[in-house]
Parts: C-alpha cells; sequence; structure tokens
C-alpha cells in the first residue's frame, strides 16, 4: 500500500526551464509534507516542506504546493539549473508518530539539461 | 559540525547469516530513524528510536531490530538474511519530534549472496 505515490519515475527539462516534480498521497492523517533531494552515492538531504494549514511555501528556486482536497503536493523548481539533477523523493508525515514516521514516494530522477 | 555516521559503509554476506549495522547521530540529536532503500520501492520506514526507546515500528518482519544506546548511538539487526533483504540502509537523526526534517547517513549497502 503506497501511502505516497510519485508517478513519474524521470523528468528532463532543459536549464533555465521551470522543473515541476509531482505527489500524490492517499492518507488522509499526513499533516506535514516534505522534499528530498537525493545525489547519487550519498543519503537524502531535506530541501523544503510545508505544513496542512498552509498551500504554498517557498524558498528561493524551490516552491511547495499543497492542494489538500486534491491529496497532491507539487514542487517547482525556478529555473532549474544542471546542479540540481538528482532524485527527488515527496515525503509525508503525521504528528500522531511525532512526525519521525515519514512515508516516502519512490522518487523522481530529474535530468537538467545544459 | 559532523553529519550522521554509519558503519560499515559497505558489506556482504550469505543468506542465513546475520547483521549489524551501526549508526551515530549529530550531536544533541536524540532521535534515529532507520530505512531501507531498494530499487523501484524507495525509502521503506523500519524503526525509530528516541531516548533509548522505540517509538514507531515498520511494516518489516521480526528479524529487523534495533536498539539505541544513552550517548544515541544506534544499531539495526537482522537475523537469518535473506536475498531480499539486499539493499541500502540508511540511518538518520533528528535534534527532536517536533517535524520529519530527517538528517541522513550516506547508508550502509548490504549485498546478501
Amino acid at each position: 500500500d503506497q501511502q505516497v505515490k510519485q508517478n513519474s519515475p524521470s523528468l528532463s527539462v532543459q536549464e533555465g526551464r521551470i522543473s515541476i516534480l509531482n505527489c500524490d498521497y492517499t492518507n488522509s492523517m499526513f499533516d506535514y509534507f516534505l522534499w528530498y533531494k537525493k545525489y547519487p552515492a550519498e543519503g537524502p538531504t531535506f530541501l523544503i516542506s510545508i505544513s496542512s494549514i498552509k498551500d504554498k511555501n517557498e524558498d528561493g528556486r524551490f516552491t511547495v504546493f499543497l492542494n489538500k482536497s486534491a491529496k497532491h503536493l507539487s514542487l517547482h523548481i525556478v529555473p532549474s539549473q544542471p546542479g540540481d539533477s538528482a532524485v527527488y523523493f515527496c515525503a509525508a508525515t503525521e504528528s500522531g508518530g511525532g512526525y519521525q514516521k515519514v512515508t516516502f514516494g519512490t522518487g523522481t530522477k530529474l535530468q537538467v539539461i545544459p | 559540525k559532523a553529519g550522521v555516521t554509519q558503519t560499515p559503509r559497505y558489506l556482504i554476506k550469505t543468506r542465513g547469516q546475520q547483521v549489524t549495522l551501526s549508526c551515530s547521530p549529530i550531536s544533541g540529536h536524540r532521535s534515529v530513524s532507520w530505512y531501507q532503500q531498494t530499487p523501484g520501492q524507495g525509502l521503506q520506514f523500519l524503526f525509530e528510536y528516541f531516548s533509548e526507546t522505540q517509538r514507531n515500528k515498520g511494516n518489516f518482519p521480526g528479524r529487523f531490530s534495533g536498539r539505541q544506546f544513552s550517548n544515541s548511538r544506534s544499531e539495526m539487526n537482522v537475523s537469518t538474511l535473506e536475498l531480499g533483504d539486499s539493499a541500502l540502509y540508511l540511518c538518520a537523526s533528528s535534534r527532536d519530534r517536533n517535524t520529519g526534517e530527517l538528517f541522513f547517513g550516506e547508508g550502509s549497502r548490504l549485498t546478501v549472496l
């Protein structure tokens, strides 16, 4: 039972353009959502997060949008840079587990073409 | 500030053996979580420890166990290894339990032959 789904295993974008990574979830108890980035041979690193009481959070080139009614969130990267090429994991958690039982999606591999 | 340290980085075992993986969290972090990463499955939550107590547990068989010491260092053990246990095992730490913002180590790559 995949509670967090990333239906696009890969995405290619030209440098300077917008990258949009999508994620869907099924568990209504999730109240905190995160994106992690992972380079080969490294552990995932936290990128940006959003609480369920918000619908948008912005940090520099990265913006996360949350649509609770659709149980959908997306990560926008503008402008995309070659260094953004990595695997991006969508993740969700809930206060009931102390926010520590984090459920991850299967990841989307982003390639930014120079 | 030192990051999360996992040892060993790589190991090869045979079916039926057991393995112990170690994780040293970032100084001051008291929560340690373990995840299994396999191709196509993403990161699967194993368990979380805080103040030496298991607080959360994922859907893994009893062959997977863990513990946390008073200095917050953690170990996980897998007994009676199966071929399907081949994976990257990631440890993550966090200072508190108010967010899901985790700091990951580089992982221990386990190969079961």
